[in-house]
């Protein structure tokens, strides 16, 4: 079945340091690729998306690319903010209904 | 355009009894999903309903159920709660054959089982 790998957290970082999430998949047809981010207390905010191989989702910074040879999506942002610290999930949408496959999420805590 | 709202935001049951939490979707959206968050780990899918019938699972027993409305709010029924029930409850929606279908999500329901 379909599955989202995120690398291991947490992740902590100064202001302004280069950020990169690494997220791999698997999935039986052609997913839609989603980066969501989850801010404390709050409920799943969608941050980027990339539907076909090559796309780039890219918002407030953040950039992901759909890369179909090495089955990944990874999030990159070249200088964090104090205000980037929540917890980003990868997840993929297989098939026409709702149903997103989520990975285990990554903690990421920006110091001043 | 309003977002998607749920409530309550938090309740605490204990094992054996029955909990219905609620969702309204955001404007023009008429599909609703429902998740399962765990403390630490990712969203798991649990159902989707469209069109007020149940169209998709996730690997969750029968005593989690649903409900849409016309209106395309929706509700989720966990009877029998178990102390793994306990975490939060997400809902989202979505509208239907609109290119990739992106979910909004409500800041959802924590629930506590003792």
């Amino acid at each position: 079945g379909d599955s989202v790998t995120q690398m291991e957290g947490p992740v902590t970082l100064s202001e302004e340091a280069f950020l990169t999430i690494n997220c791999t998949y698997t999935a039986t047809g052609y997913p839609s690729l989603f980066w969501y981010v989850q801010y404390p207390g709050e409920g799943l905010q969608l941050l980027l998306k990339a539907t076909k191989a090559d796309d780039k989702g890219s918002n407030k910074g953040f950039e992901a690319t759909y890369r179909k040879e090495t089955t990944s999506f990874h999030l990159e942002k070249g200088s964090v903010q104090v205000s980037d610290s929540a917890v980003y999930f990868c997840a993929l949408k297989d098939g026409a209904n709702s149903k997103l496959t989520f990975g285990k999420g990554i903690t990421l805590s920006v110091r001043p | 355009e309003t977002g998607v709202t749920q409530s309550p935001t938090h309740l605490i049951k204990t094992r054996g009894q029955q909990v219905t939490l609620r969702c309204s979707s955001q404007s023009g959206h008429n599909t609703v999903s429902w998740y399962q968050q765990a403390l630490g780990q990712g969203p798991q899918f649990i159902f989707q309903y469209y069109r007020e019938e149940e169209n998709g699972r996730g690997n969750f027993p029968p005593r989690f159920s649903g409900l849409q409305f016309p209106n395309y709010s929706s509700e989720l029924n966990v009877n029998a709660l178990e102390l793994d029930d306990s975490a939060l409850y997400l809902c989202a929606s979505s509208l239907m054959g609109s290119g990739a279908n992106v979910l909004t999500f409500g800041a959802g329901s924590r629930l506590t089982v003792l």
